[in-house]
């Protein structure tokens, strides 16, 4: 089936560490996006994708970087520049940017602080 | 940036109809309104989208107030499974994705 896979489930950073949160998608989809949701909180964005080699920041993307270098795959690092990186991360695609396209969602990484 | 409104938290009966409000009042011409749910732990999953007219399809519908500053999503006959917490957001064509806290549905047997 087709859909958008984020691994790994669970991860622990340690101090001044930089990790990388793997999202792939089998959905031919153009844009892709990446959100931190904080408990009992909403989504916020952190990056987005149009096509094949662009992205744009989102609204928080400070101490968090990105690459799209293949359709299918959007990485996230989250690097030691981001101060409270504890979060539930959820990576999204649509077929595009436009605003009657609705996203998919994958299953999320949980992040935490060792 | 246009915003929603959401009451936090509504309860329902198993089997009724349910009714979940979104306020929208600084909608833009190009915002389309979209529904998403999200159980715990999980990502949120799409239920409905409409621009201008209402909208219907195997989960929910849709209603958009003639002015567009509100909307409603209508759970015909809720079931245990559709306890969650539903977003409604707005989106264009500028990549613009407000979300808000949502609202947690409760689904009383």
């Amino acid at each position: 089936d087709g859909g958008i896979t984020q691994s790994p489930k669970y991860l622990f950073r340690k101090e001044g560490q930089n990790v990388t949160l793997s999202c792939e998608q089998n959905l031919n989809h153009d844009a892709m996006y990446w959100y931190r949701q904080d408990p009992g909180q909403g989504l916020r964005l952190i990056y987005y994708s149009q096509i094949v080699n662009d992205f744009q920041k989102g609204d928080i993307a400070e101490g968090y970087s990105v690459s799209r270098e293949k359709k299918e795959s959007f990485p996230l690092t989250v690097t030691s520049a981001q101060k409270n990186p504890t979060a539930f991360y959820l990576c999204a695609s649509s077929i595009s940017g436009m605003g009657n396209q609705p996203q998919h969602f994958g299953d999320g990484t949980r992040l935490s602080i060792l | 940036d246009a915003k929603t409104t959401q009451p936090n938290s509504m309860e329902s009966n198993e089997e009724e109809p349910v009714h979940l409000p979104c306020n929208h009042s600084t909608i833009s011409g190009t915002d389309y309104i979209h529904w998403y749910r999200q159980l715990p732990s999980q990502g949120p999953e799409y239920v409905i989208h409409g621009l201008t007219s209402n909208v219907n399809n195997r989960m929910a519908s849709l209603a958009i107030a003639e002015d567009r500053k509100s909307s409603t999503l209508i759970l015909h006959r809720a079931t245990l499974r559709d306890a969650a917490v539903y977003y409604c957001i707005l989106r264009n064509s500028n990549y613009q994705l407000i979300w808000g806290a949502g609202t947690k549905l409760i689904i009383k047997p």
